[in-house]
């Protein structure tokens, strides 16, 4: 399966702040995916970045909160915008599941606000 | 509304005694049904899928199953170094539902 590396690996940031998250794959994929999955919960779909399209979100995340980039088949950047100790966080990107098949998780920024 | 809901949210095994882990959901549709083993600062890593009802696959000390309603996550004769939080999802339509997971426990 893809190696999938995410950048940075942990954060600690102050509110009203923005911070990028970086997703580079190994291998050229069509479909990567952004979630959140807050302390002691599962995971929790963001949104879908296809290359050379509008990113697609999940009902309660919005674009002016989660802007999303995918600017190549190799690379996804999230940002999380104006943030609030409520965005503290593990947020993971995860590749793959064309045609049914399972998606593939890199280990997350851990994401703490103050 | 996609729901997965998965069973018991905890527990602790003997190293040895060999127990199920659940999952039951409500799809519209069900592509696929994934498990995946999570450990402490690390991502979902992916174990199996399963298609159909009736469908089964092992790996070492894990054996998943799967019927219209729920799927089954069997240990055998587990291993401290199976300690880790266990997760099923489903793929309805095009995005995978997770359940809360399942956090287990072996002690030697």
């Amino acid at each position: 399966s893809a190696v999938i590396s995410q950048k940075p690996s942990r954060d600690i940031c102050q509110r009203g702040t923005s911070l990028t998250i970086q997703c580079q794959v190994d291998s050229q994929v069509t479909m990567m995916f952004w979630y959140r999955q807050q302390p002691g919960q599962s995971l929790t779909l963001i949104a879908t970045a296809n290359q050379g399209s509008e990113a697609t979100y999940e009902s309660g995340f919005v674009i002016d909160k989660f802007p999303i980039s995918r600017p190549n088949l190799t690379f996804s950047t999230l940002t999380v915008s104006n943030m609030s100790p409520e965005d503290s966080s593990i947020y993971l990107c995860s590749v793959g599941g064309d045609s049914n098949q399972p998606q593939h998780f890199g280990d997350g920024t851990r994401l703490s606000i103050l | 509304e996609d729901q997965v809901t998965q069973s018991p949210e905890a527990l602790r095994l003997q190293e040895g005694e060999s127990s199920s882990l659940n999952c039951s959901y409500t799809v519209s549709g069900l592509r696929g049904l994934f498990w995946y083993r999570q450990d402490p600062g690390k991502g979902p890593e992916f174990l199996f899928t399963l298609y159909s009802a009736g469908e089964e696959k092992e790996k070492e000390r894990l054996k998943a199953t799967l019927t219209k309603k729920e799927s089954f996550l069997h240990i055998t004769a587990p291993k401290p170094e199976d300690s880790a939080t266990y997760l099923c999802a489903v793929l309805p339509r095009r995005a995978l539902t997770f359940g809360s997971g399942t956090r287990l426990q072996v002690q030697p």
